[in-house]
């Protein structure tokens, strides 16, 4: 039962590279969601995919731009990274968009440092 | 910029002892009330969801109660163990999409 898998665990990166961080889902699952883990922020939405083929904004969608590659992969990518998006990465899935009942199911997390 | 807030911020609880925390979300507008626990160098996982206003969850030891009128949560633990220490997150769903998370409370149990 993998669930949620992410990679890559690590990533260091210099400022103005780029980079894509994968994620995949073996659930079943509708809908998708990439956060980020700051100290002292919480966990703070970045894009979601409700479903196949629709992705959206979230509170933190600046620098960044995703894919709904088909149901079971979202990836995140960086176009030109910046300190500021030093932080930890985390993927989640739910069922049904319609189900407001169901849990996310995180990912192990993507530790990324941008110099 | 939807104000999930969680109090409080760190809680320091004899192994043993029972101890409840709070979250406090938007009354309006209100889908699911999540909340989830998170342990060092792992990733969060689900405790309970809820929808109802009343609702009360139970697993174990741990329980929640569940205000939408007024807007707010309480987590209780009963009888701490060691194993309980982890940062405790509330989530508010809103709307359709996403969840708003608090910045959680971080409880240790101390033996």
């Amino acid at each position: 039962n993998a669930g949620v898998t992410q990679t890559p665990k690590f990533q260091v990166l210099k400022t103005g590279q780029s980079m894509t961080l994968q994620c995949a889902q073996d659930m079943n699952h509708n809908s998708m969601y990439w956060y980020r883990q700051d100290p002292g922020m919480g966990l703070r939405l970045i894009y979601y995919s409700a479903s196949e083929g629709t992705t959206d904004k979230g509170e933190v969608p600046n620098g960044y731009n995703v894919s709904r590659l088909n149901k079971r992969e979202f990836s995140l990518r960086l176009e030109s990274a910046a300190p500021s998006q030093t932080s930890v990465y985390f993927c989640a899935s739910s069922e049904l968009r319609g189900s407001y009942n169901s849990p996310l199911h995180f990912g192990n997390g993507t530790r990324l440092t941008v110099t | 910029i939807l104000n999930v807030e969680q109090s409080p911020q760190s809680l320091h609880v004899q192994e043993g002892d029972s101890t409840n925390f709070t979250c406090s979300f938007p009354s309006s507008n209100f889908y699911a009330l999540h909340w989830y626990r998170w342990e060092t160098a792992k990733s969060p996982e689900a405790l309970f969801v809820m929808t109802l206003n009343g609702d009360e969850k139970k697993k174990g030891r741990i329980s929640a109660t569940l205000n939408t009128k007024e807007g707010y949560s309480y987590l209780y633990i009963k009888g701490s163990q060691p194993e309980d220490s982890a940062t405790y997150l509330c989530a508010f769903r809103g709307g359709a999409d996403g969840l708003t998370f608090g910045k959680g409370t971080h409880l240790i149990i101390q033996p």
